[in-house]
């Protein structure tokens, strides 16, 4: 079955700090679509990258990166030079054909970044 | 603006009482969905919609029920609401099933049933 880990629970770090947010996912389908969303204090949930299983080439948008690979499941999202407003609930999440692209959540990790 | 919007933002009901959540997307999305979100249990999908009066059930869908008789439309019915019901709702709405361009989300519904 899919299932999305995400082992850190939460993160303290002091602003302009590196840091790097793991996830681990489980699939059997050999096609599959990664996400990565931010939910912030205000509780909406913002959309950061989707990647597709056959792309496993590492992202970059400004502060942000991800690092997909498919050979230990993971797609780690590192943010460098974290600001306070990096601070928010942050969820990988998976889907796949075989559950009709049914959205996996992780449990999230949240992210505290101290001035 | 490209959004989903979500209504109301906060609710608060009585056992039993008949509620809708309206969820209205304005970028001709063929993919819609409402998922609820809960202290340690993590965001649940509960129905979703592949397309026009196309709608199947998620992975919590007892007590609720949908319809999308319309592309941009996709309410979420509790017809005999619940305490256990009490959640934060989250309607999504993407260009296809496999998020392409990614899911965007509505502003979320905040509902307490007493």
């Amino acid at each position: 079955a899919q299932k999305v880990t995400q082992a850190q629970t939460e993160i303290s770090v002091v602003e302009k700090e590196d840091v790097t947010l793991d996830c681990v996912y489980e699939t059997r389908d050999t096609t599959y679509y990664l996400f990565w969303y931010k939910q912030p204090p205000s509780g909406e949930l913002v959309f950061l990258i989707r990647r597709n299983s056959f792309d496993e080439q590492n992202e970059i948008s400004g502060r942000y990166s991800w690092n997909f690979q498919k050979s230990t499941s993971s797609f780690n999202f590192t943010i460098t030079a974290s600001q306070v407003v990096d601070s928010a609930v942050y969820f990988c999440a998976l889907s796949e054909p075989g559950s009709n692209y049914q959205l996996i959540w992780g449990a999230g990790t949240k992210l505290i970044i101290k001035p | 603006e490209a959004q989903v919007t979500q209504n109301p933002r906060y609710l608060i009901t009585v056992t039993g009482k008949k509620l809708t959540v309206t969820c209205s997307q304005n970028m001709n999305h063929e993919y819609m969905s409402w998922y609820r979100q809960d202290p340690g249990l993590g965001l649940r999908q509960i129905y979703y919609s592949m397309n026009v009066e196309v709608t199947d059930k998620g992975d919590v869908p007892e007590g609720y029920k949908v319809s999308r008789k319309e592309k941009r439309n996709f309410p979420l019915i509790l017809e005999s609401p619940s305490p256990n019901q009490t959640s934060l709702y989250f309607c999504a709405s993407s260009l296809s099933p496999t998020g392409e361009g990614g899911y965007t989300f509505g502003s979320g519904t905040r509902l307490t049933v007493v």
